[in-house]
């Protein structure tokens, strides 16, 4: 069984562009997450999608941070314009809509802007 | 709201001894416990998770945890470490009800280190 799939793994752009990263979840899973993961630290939500509705995304910066889970499948995460501070990993997750939050990781998309 | 709190950020180990890495929550509700490992430039793989019942857990590659509710602690314990346990490890908390028991909290990790 495939898991999630995430690309690019690697991404190195200028400060000031635009960038996009796209996840597939595991087949049969409602419930998609992208996280940020800075150097050392342990991920945070930024957004939650149950099917296409993004039902928690109170952390995601809305200025310059868009996403959309078009047909409750793929999700896209954009950053337009990106920052410095921008340079971290963007882990995408899955899982079922209800059970007992395990959540299945992607291998993440590592970020540099320089 | 809860948090997670994991006071070692690296545990160096020599090979075949034992290893603890210690991992405390708070949180006013009930919670479901995990544990994630994360191998370098590649995402996080649950290791084990307390849900209810047995307060001792037993998970892959020969790692256990147990849930003390008394100490609000989840350490993890291995008898036996190995070079290939070298990774960074997170502990990770959710609320147990409700629509909440996606939204998981994760610790800051701790990077076992083992040594030949």
């Amino acid at each position: 069984e495939a898991g999630v799939v995430q690309s690019p793994r690697y991404k190195i752009i200028e400060k000031k562009q635009p960038v996009a990263f796209w996840c597939n979840p595991i087949s049969g899973h409602n419930t998609l997450y992208w996280y940020l993961q800075n150097l050392g630290q342990g991920p945070e939500l930024l957004i939650r999608y149950e099917n296409e509705e993004a039902v928690d995304d109170s952390q995601l910066p809305k200025d310059r941070f868009s996403a959309e889970r078009l047909k409750g499948v793929d999700s896209t995460l954009k950053i337009q314009p990106a920052e410095l501070g921008d340079s971290a990993v963007y882990l995408c997750a899955s899982s079922f809509a209800t059970g007992s939050g395990e959540q299945f990781f992607g291998p993440g998309t590592r970020l540099t802007v320089l | 709201a809860q948090s997670v709190t994991q006071l070692d950020s690296q545990v160096p180990v020599f090979e075949e001894a034992p290893v603890e890495l210690r991992c405390n929550y708070s949180s006013s509700v009930s919670v479901y416990l995990f544990w994630y490992v994360q191998y370098p430039n590649q995402g996080l793989q649950l290791l084990l998770k307390y849900l209810s019942g047995s307060t001792l857990v037993k998970g892959i590659n020969g790692f256990e945890a147990e849930f003390n509710k008394s100490q609000t602690s989840f350490h993890l314990r291995k008898p036996s470490v190995h070079i290939s346990d070298t990774a960074e490890y997170f502990c990770a908390v959710s609320p147990s009800y409700g629509g909440a028991t996606n939204k998981l909290i994760f610790g800051t990790g701790t990077l076992l280190a083992v040594q030949p």
